[in-house]
Order: C-alpha cells, then sequence, then structure tokens
C-alpha cells in the first residue's frame, strides 16, 4: 500500500525557514513525479512544486520562487521542501502528492503538516 | 482568485443527481485533461475522476467525469449523505492548477 506522510511543519516567525519533509513508502519512489500541494486555512488548492523521477525537471509557482526548493532523496525515499523567507500567506497545510504517471492525476496525497508562519 | 471556476456551492436532497461544472480556458482545460478531487471534511484530497473521465479503482461508477471545449463537469448521482465534501477540479498546464474548489450539500 501507497503511504506518504509528511513532517516537519509548525510555527515560525515571518523571514524564518523550515523544511518540510515527505517520506514515501510502498512505491518505487524513484519512478514517479511528485509535488507540494499547499492550503491555506478555509482556503482551496494551491499547487506549490514539481520534481521529476531522477530530480532533472523542476517547477515552482510564482509566489514561492525563489524562497523555497523542492528536492528528493530517492535512496530514502523522501521528498523534501525548504522554506526559507516565510511570510505570513505561506500558512497552510503542505501535502505531498504523487503523480501517477500512466495518467495525468494526483492519485496519492499524504494527510499534510500545518505551517503557520506568525509573530 | 483561482485559475479554474468553479460555483462555490451546490446542493442536493439525497439519491438525487447533482452536476459540478469547471471552467478555463484554451491554455489549460481546453488543451489538457482534467482530474477532480473530493476532500471530506479534514482529511485529504482523494483522486477521483483522471483523464477527464475515467475512474481509478475503488471509485464507485455514481462518479462520473466529461469534458467539452474549456468546461469540465463532475457528476454524482444516487447523493448520499457521506458525499458531502468540497470538490476540486485540476489540470496541468505547466503547472498545477486548481478550481476554487465547490461545497456539496446533501440536504
Amino acid at each position: 500500500e501507497v503511504q506518504l506522510v509528511e513532517s516537519g511543519g509548525g510555527l515560525v516567525q515571518p523571514g524564518g525557514s523550515l523544511r518540510l519533509s515527505c517520506a514515501a513508502s510502498g512505491l518505487t519512489f524513484s519512478s514517479y513525479e511528485m509535488n507540494w500541494v499547499r492550503q491555506a486555512p478555509g482556503k482551496g488548492l494551491e499547487w506549490v512544486s514539481y520534481v521529476s523521477g531522477s530530480a532533472t525537471s523542476i517547477y515552482y509557482a510564482d509566489s514561492v520562487k525563489g524562497r523555497f526548493t523542492i528536492s528528493r532523496d530517492n535512496a530514502k525515499n523522501s521528498l523534501y521542501l525548504q522554506m526559507n523567507s516565510l511570510r505570513a500567506e505561506d500558512t497552510a497545510v503542505y501535502y505531498c502528492a504523487r503523480e501517477n504517471g500512466d495518467y495525468v492525476g494526483l492519485d496519492y496525497w499524504g494527510q499534510g503538516t500545518l505551517v503557520t508562519v506568525s509573530s | 482568485q483561482s485559475v479554474l471556476t468553479q460555483p462555490p456551492s451546490v446542493s442536493a436532497a439525497p439519491g438525487q443527481k447533482v452536476t459540478i461544472s469547471c471552467s478555463g480556458s484554451s491554455s489549460n482545460i481546453g488543451n489538457n485533461y482534467v482530474s477532480w478531487y473530493q476532500q471530506l471534511p479534514g482529511t485529504a484530497p482523494k483522486l477521483l475522476i483522471y483523464d477527464n473521465d475515467r475512474r481509478p479503482s475503488g471509485i464507485p461508477d455514481r462518479f462520473s467525469g466529461s469534458k467539452s471545449g474549456t468546461s469540465a463537469t463532475l457528476g454524482i448521482t444516487g447523493l448520499q449523505t457521506g458525499d458531502e465534501a468540497d470538490y476540486y477540479c485540476g489540470t496541468w498546464d505547466g503547472s498545477w492548477v486548481f478550481g476554487g474548489g465547490t461545497k456539496l450539500t446533501v440536504l
């Protein structure tokens, strides 16, 4: 069974940094493209970043470009999101989500980790 | 402001049918596959429909999807109280874009 488990969320002051992790199991992790998607309290889904299986292709939403860095360690079956220069508007639940690969869709999601940016 | 446009809410009685629309443009829905996600209260989103009209295994055939031009539609028949959730459409156009979400109330 595929499982994605995020960790690393918490309370951080504006301008601070945080590193999120997503531990994957039940899949050949390196074969799958991965994404981070966030959801501000009471709001809809917002895509944050994408990384290909070999990390040769990486994309970011304009709202986080230059501040966030996505990475992965296929040997550890893990996905990461380094978040710097955090702002209040980055407050959200952050989900890691797998791209199916055979079709266009995010077929597995983690349970999410809450990031709160506040002084 | 979401790239894709969905109605904020829809409602219907148990056993009835409801449709949720998702409107985009030629740069997103018009030239890409659409997927739909169900988010039950307090949980992560779940894939309901992919490639416009295909259901992952385990998703009942009460859920259906369609696409025409720059719009897509999610249909749910035989509504159950357990279907009360937020529903999101999404598509990839060089980045993932989502609708603002539609809250389904089963009266």
